[in-house]
């Protein structure tokens, strides 16, 4: 079974609109951590926005937001105000708190997301 | 701060030669994983190394090796290349860290691995 599922292969959003890529997750360790990283088509993955299983809020950074569902294993990426320059792939990944700090990312399979001017 | 490194960028090998991929962390991080990402896909992990002790192994085979210096670099070797090996390698590091605590990975810009 996929432990990341993303289920949207591409999204498009008109610049300056807010706009939501979907991530649900399964594990069975109370502990574990979720990731969103942004793939330019130069290949760098871009770190993002982190939350942890644990944390009682939504993690924010700048025009990025996770909105945690932990009842629902779902951890959407909402990215506000879109530029032109957010188009690019977009992962999901989970990390799970077995094995401590040394746990492995696992990833979804991504969505390509679109800005239209 | 200097970011993950990773050389060379680009790479053209032919089928049953072997490769070696280099990564620098970032200063002050002393895990070191590695990624093979297929065109079209999400990234799949294959080791991860702390303080030099290999500490995770994802499903791929033998023909993949890796290791970690006294720095905290580290190197990818693959094997008897095959044509399914063509592929962006990302290398990431992260703080050091104690049991349970979980913090970002930090990715290289790649090294474009073509087999042919």
């Amino acid at each position: 079974a996929q432990k990341i599922t993303q289920t949207q292969p591409g999204m498009f959003v008109q610049e300056k609109e807010a706009v939501t890529l979907d991530c649900t997750y399964d594990t069975s360790d109370p502990s574990y951590g979720l990731f969103w990283y942004k793939q330019p088509s130069s290949g760098e993955m871009i770190f993002l926005i982190y939350q942890g299983s644990y944390d009682q809020q939504n993690a924010t950074e700048g025009r990025y937001s996770l909105n945690f569902q932990k009842a629902r294993k779902s951890a959407n990426l909402v990215i506000s105000a879109s530029q032109l320059g957010d188009s690019a792939m977009y992962f999901c990944a989970m990390r799970e708190g077995r094995g401590g700090s040394q746990g492995n990312l696992i990833f979804g399979k991504g969505t390509k997301l679109s800005v239209k001017p | 701060d200097a970011g993950v490194t990773q050389s060379p960028t680009h790479l053209i090998k032919t089928r049953g030669q072997q490769v070696t991929l280099r990564c620098s962390p970032i200063s002050g991080h002393k895990s070191v994983s590695w990624y093979q990402q297929v065109l079209g896909q999400g990234p799949q992990f294959i080791f991860q190394y702390y303080e030099k002790e290999e500490r995770g192994r994802g499903n791929f085979p033998d023909r993949f090796s890796a290791r970690q210096f006294p720095n905290y670099s580290s190197e990818l070797n693959v094997n008897a290349l095959l044509l399914g090996d063509s592929a962006l390698y990302l290398c990431a590091s992260s703080r050091p860290g104690r049991q349970g605590v979980i913090y970002e990975q930090y990715f290289g810009p790649g090294t474009r691995l073509t087999v042919t």
